[in-house]
């Protein structure tokens, strides 16, 4: 069986901060894909991130980077230079399918931005 | 095209009553997906269809709880006899192919309340 963890429930940073949000995982699968998602007040489900097992090069994008370690099954979500918009409750989740069509997610992490 | 929609936002009901909740995909997208997601965890699969075809359930997914999608465009969930325990948001996702480009848009969910 498959399963996300997000140890961190909750993480409060002071603006311009630099904030990781962590990831870990657990598959019996060696094909398999990685996404992160934010979930803002409104309820709708941003997609973030894919990322599929055979990628190990970490990405960054603007403020956003992921580092993918596969040797500790992990798949962390850095936020540079973190602002007021960035709060939000961001989800890891994980799918054996090729695709995404049956995501297991964790259980998320509210973010809160401090003015 | 305006993403996933679906209606209503909010429902309110009795513990005994039936309910249905209606999701419009992105257009074109063949593959739709119905997620719950309960306070302070994350989205859990429920199913998903392609085009007019319900590929998986999950065990979640009770005797009391059916879904369609017949003409492989709009999708309804409905829940017969709710209990308090069906209280949750339901999210509907929808995709195009499956393939490993493919991506799932998120509505902003139906918020069931059971009294």
């Amino acid at each position: 069986a498959q399963k996300v963890t997000q140890a961190q429930t909750e993480i409060s940073v002071v603006e311009k901060e630099d904030v990781t949000l962590d990831c870990v995982y657990e598959t019996r699968d060696t094909t398999y894909y990685l996404f992160w998602y934010k979930q803002p007040p409104s309820g709708e489900l941003v997609f973030l991130i894919r990322r599929n097992s055979f990628d190990e090069q970490n990405e960054i994008s603007g403020r956003y980077s992921w580092n993918f370690q596969k040797s500790t099954s992990s798949f962390n979500f850095t936020i540079t230079a973190s602002q007021v918009v960035d709060s939000a409750v961001y989800f890891c989740a994980l799918s054996e399918n090729f695709g995404n069509e049956k995501l297991t997610f964790g259980t998320g992490t509210r973010l809160t931005i401090i003015p | 095209d305006t993403g996933v929609s679906q209606n209503p936002r909010h429902k309110i009901t009795k513990r005994g009553q039936n309910v249905t909740f209606r999701c419009d995909p992105i257009s074109e997208h063949n593959r739709l997906y119905w997620y719950r997601q309960t306070l302070g965890q994350g989205p859990e699969f429920l199913t998903y269809f392609q085009n007019e075809a319900q590929l998986e359930k999950s065990r979640l997914l009770s005797d009391r709880f059916s879904a369609e999608r017949p003409k492989g465009s709009f999708s309804t969930l409905e829940i017969q006899r709710t209990e308090q325990g069906d209280s949750a948001m339901y999210l509907c996702a929808s995709s195009l192919g499956g393939g490993t480009d493919s991506q799932a848009f998120f509505g902003q969910g139906t918020r069931l309340t059971v009294v």
